[in-house]
């Protein structure tokens, strides 16, 4: 099946530090999702973006929707060890369908 | 809030035989479920799409007749892996959307791994 393009693919940083990540697509998106997933759970929604260009927090945690409609990024700011997992981003491609596309993850660790 | 709930949360089958996972809106309607399936290490493909009333869609590449999908009600889909082989153990998510509004996230259960011997 397709996926996105999802960057890093995983990282270490320290207690406290900021963190980016991001989604790129070759083709257009009209909404995208990031989701966050502990081991052997289902993935939590964090943040939904419908529009391009829009930015939204949730806590430490903002997100973009890129205004080329191909892109998305997320950043967690002064990282905590909870914040360790898989973040996974989605999106719906604008083709009026309501199937979402999932990106191949980050995995964070944060080391205290 | 939307509250998805799924079960069993892990299942250990012998090989030959068949699972049934169940995937519950609690406390809203879902007009449409999806089933996900995760390998470890790796992110959630799409299986199928669940339509309340109707026949389920399959992605390319997965057997209908081996992952039954049933979505008799307005808050329950349940899949079912027929005679289940050790290639089948991995994790299944499901999510589900409510049956009004457009613009929303879609909310997932907790999951189901499956571990066939």
């Amino acid at each position: 099946g397709q996926q996105l393009n999802q960057s890093p693919q995983s990282m270490f940083i320290q207690e406290g530090e900021d963190v980016s990540m991001n989604c790129t697509s070759s083709s257009i998106f009209n909404t995208w999702l990031w989701y966050k997933q502990d081991p052997g759970e289902g993935p939590v929604l964090l943040i939904a973006l419908y529009k391009a260009g829009e930015l939204t927090s949730n806590g430490r945690l903002t997100a973009q929707f890129g205004i080329t409609r191909k892109d998305s990024f997320l950043n967690i700011s002064a990282s905590i060890p909870s914040d360790v997992g898989i973040y996974f981003c989605a999106g719906r491609p604008d083709s009026g369908t309501y199937k979402y596309i999932f990106g191949t993850g980050t995995r964070l660790k944060v080391l205290a | 809030g939307a509250v998805v709930s799924q079960h069993p949360s892990w299942v250990i089958c012998k090989s030959g035989t068949s699972v049934k996972i169940e995937c519950r809106s609690l406390d809203f309607q879902a007009t449409t479920m999806f089933w996900y399936r995760q390998f470890p290490k790796q992110s959630l493909m799409l299986m199928a799409t669940s339509n309340e009333g109707s026949k389920a869609t399959y992605e390319q590449g997965v057997e209908k007749d081996k992952f039954l999908i049933n979505h008799a009600s307005l808050t329950l889909s349940t899949l079912t892996v027929t005679s289940a082989h050790p290639e089948d153990s991995s994790f299944y998510i499901c999510s589900a959307r409510k049956s009004s509004g457009i613009n929303y996230g879609y909310t997932f259960g907790s999951g189901t791994r499956l571990t066939v011997v």
